[in-house]
């Protein structure tokens, strides 16, 4: 079974500020990679999926992720952030062809003004 | 679409307790999940269906939790009784097991077992 490791659990960052949120997972297998957006008092929402093709992939609110196989690393990263951009990130992991995936702990990003 | 709907939103209950969470998946998705969120243990599975049959339930505690799929638009998660250790936010999530692999949650049931 996979694990994920997400080696922050908080990351504070001013406004405007690039980002970078890291993820890590165990196995080298063929994997699904996801990144989720959890904000105050809702669900999880996807923000971005990696199943096959190139390895940066870009999803919504300006984030984008590159998959490193070599690395087993599935890093998130934005730009420049905005105070919206407060909330938890997930990261998680599938096999190739599973439906269940493995979350990480969540890192709480918090942007300060 | 609606999104996957949860209700309740907020339950509180005595310890003993029979507790009934109710989730509507989106329409024409086959794959169901039920989650729990603690700042402890952070997000879990508890048990996955596939069209309606229960697939993976091996994250289920103990007896005193059980899931139904009785149709494709619905499914709940019982516990009885209920314990202190209970209280936590459960989360449904349903995705299409012909589309991309990514779940849809819905708001969740933040249960609190006094």
């Amino acid at each position: 079974a996979q694990s994920v490791t997400q080696l922050d659990s908080q990351v504070p960052v001013f406004e405007e500020a690039p980002v970078e949120l890291r993820c890590n997972y165990s196995s080298s297998v063929s994997v699904y990679l996801f990144w989720y957006v959890q904000y105050p008092n809702q669900g999880l929402q996807l923000l971005l999926k990696y199943l096959s093709g190139s390895t940066l992939v870009k999803g919504i609110n300006g984030f984008e992720a590159e998959f490193n196989k070599s690395q087993t690393s599935f890093h998130l990263r934005k730009p420049s952030v905005h105070i919206s951009d407060t909330a938890e990130y997930f990261c998680a992991v599938s096999d190739r062809g599973s439906y269940i995936p493995t979350f990480g702990r969540g890192t709480s990003l918090i942007v300060h003004p | 679409d609606a999104g996957v709907i949860q209700s309740p939103r907020h339950e509180v209950t005595e310890m003993g307790q029979e507790v009934t969470l109710r989730c509507k998946p989106i329409s024409g998705h086959n794959s169901l999940f039920w989650y729990r969120q603690t700042m402890m243990r952070g997000l879990e599975l508890l048990i996955y269906f596939n069209n309606n049959v229960p697939i993976d339930d091996s994250g289920m505690p103990e007896d005193r939790f059980s899931a139904k799929m009785p149709n494709a638009s619905f499914s709940t998660l019982k516990i009885q009784p209920s314990e202190p250790r209970d209280s936590a936010v459960y989360f449904c999530a349903s995705s299409f097991s012909s589309g991309g692999y990514e779940q849809y949650f819905g708001p969740g049931t933040r249960l609190t077992v006094t």
